[in-house]
């Protein structure tokens, strides 16, 4: 069965550190990728989406993800966190080889930025 | 444009009770998927939603129903209601099926099962 994983489930860091958060997932063939956040209190938002093209991708906020392939991964990077980037942060993927697949959704990452 | 709403809030059932949960989606989306959210088990798919007809569902018991109206409007069901089944559930809507980059979150109902 298809799988997202993310390792890191709580990451605490001072503002002004770089973030890194690792996803990886289970499936080969064409895949599409995203990165949501949840700030608190608020609605699940798209960040950053990869479909196609360039692996490097820019999302809101000053977030980028990168695609590799070969690694089956798609960690999200940002090089100075604020505190208002204190939010849980969660990968998705879904699998382009058959129709009708669902949106599967990695486990999230609770960070928090201390100020 | 008003975003996508979800009915309750909040709620409280006990062990055995049904509850039903609306989901408005956002003017001109047709496609609408429900997911359920733990702290353990993250966010994980229950179905999808389009043209009145269900079109994915996923790994869950059928005590876990929904259903599409014609206005676009869904609702899910949870009969016979287990402690496990306390979560965050979250509807999304996004303009057709697939169409992931229009996909829009609710806010969430979120169910205490005592």
């Amino acid at each position: 069965a298809q799988s997202v994983s993310q390792h890191n489930h709580h990451v605490i860091l001072s503002e002004a550190a770089s973030l890194e958060l690792g996803c990886n997932y289970s499936y080969g063939g064409t895949v599409n990728l995203f990165w949501y956040v949840q700030y608190p209190g608020q609605h699940l938002q798209l960040l950053l989406k990869y479909f196609s093209g360039d692996p490097l991708v820019k999302g809101i906020k000053g977030f980028e993800a990168e695609f590799i392939k070969s690694k089956f991964s798609f960690n999200l990077r940002k090089p100075s966190v604020q505190w208002s980037d204190t939010a849980e942060y969660f990968c998705a993927v879904i699998s382009l080889l058959n129709a009708g697949n669902m949106l599967t959704f990695g486990g999230g990452t609770r960070l928090m930025v201390k100020p | 444009k008003a975003g996508v709403t979800q009915t309750p809030r909040y709620l409280i059932k006990t062990r055995g009770q049904q509850v039903t949960l609306s989901c408005s989606p956002i003017s001109g989306h047709r496609s609408v998927s429900w997911y359920q959210q733990t702290p353990g088990q993250g966010l994980q798919f229950l179905f999808e939603y389009f043209s009145e007809t269900q079109r994915n569902k996923g790994n869950f018991p059928g005590r876990f129903s929904g259903r599409q109206f014609s206005n676009s409007r869904s609702e899910m069901n949870v009969s016979t209601l287990e402690l496990g089944d306390s979560a965050l559930y979250l509807c999304a809507s996004s303009l057709e099926p697939g169409a992931w980059e229009t996909q829009y979150f609710g806010p969430g109902t979120r169910l205490l099962v005592l």
